[in-house]
């Protein structure tokens, strides 16, 4: 199975801020990755894929890179709807596995 | 863009079974592969397994081989999650959404239910 790693766990951030989650993968998963977002009492939404091509109608301010083993999701100004937690996910290989998540919470 | 809407949430007693269904409006699922994802209280998202409605192929995740029945039916686009010999782990919000290819792998959840409750107690 393919492990995927997400740090930090939990990021305090102030409105404005640029913030960068990082998710490493225990094996090369190419570009096979996305990164989802919930709010609380919500489900997941898609906003990445493929690890850097940006799901329809999320805002720009989102973006992701990497390929192989280590991924990035930053958010270049980060809004008040940010707050939520994000995942990545590994489309790669079955089982089909998922990041721990990190927490983005208002300084 | 689907919608995908799933069934109510549950209370069931440990060593029981739940089936819960999603449909799909506004277009099917006939094409897409669906997975099943669940959410522990307080906890992350796991996968659970998922199908190709066409084929009928079907996947899960090591820990609920044995557990899990995965369906679908393509009229209505409905697709159905089955879990036997319920616990108290088994406790979590399921969601169902559709990848956006016509299989698991390669292809992202682009298009997720509401989630469906299950609670597992005596």
């Amino acid at each position: 199975d393919i492990q995927l790693t997400q740090s930090p766990s939990f990021l305090s951030a102030s409105i404005g801020d640029r913030v960068t989650i990082t998710c490493r993968a225990s094996q090369d998963t190419s570009t096979y990755l996305a990164w989802y977002q919930q709010r609380p009492g919500r489900a997941p939404k898609l906003l990445i894929y493929a690890a850097s091509t940006l799901q329809g109608g999320v805002p720009s301010r989102f973006s992701g890179g990497g390929s192989g083993t280590e991924f990035t999701l930053t958010i270049s100004s980060l809004q008040p709807e940010d707050f939520a937690t994000y995942y990545c996910q590994q489309v790669k290989s079955y089982p089909l596995t998922f990041g721990g998540g990190t927490k983005v919470e208002i300084k | 863009q689907v919608q995908v809407v799933q069934s109510g949430a549950e209370v069931k007693k440990p060593g029981s079974s739940v089936k819960v269904s999603c449909k799909a409006s506004g277009d099917t699922f006939n094409s897409n592969a669906v997975s099943w994802v669940r959410q522990a209280p307080g906890q992350g998202l796991e996968w659970v397994g998922g199908i190709i409605p066409m084929l009928g192929t079907t996947y899960s995740a090591q820990q609920f081989h044995g557990r899990v029945t995965i369906t679908a039916d393509s009229l209505p686009s409905t697709a159905y999650m089955e879990l036997r010999g319920l616990t108290s782990e088994d406790t979590a919000v399921y969601y169902c959404a559709r990848h956006g290819g016509y299989r698991p792998v390669s292809y992202p959840l682009d298009s997720w239910g509401q989630g469906t409750l299950i609670i597992v107690s005596s």
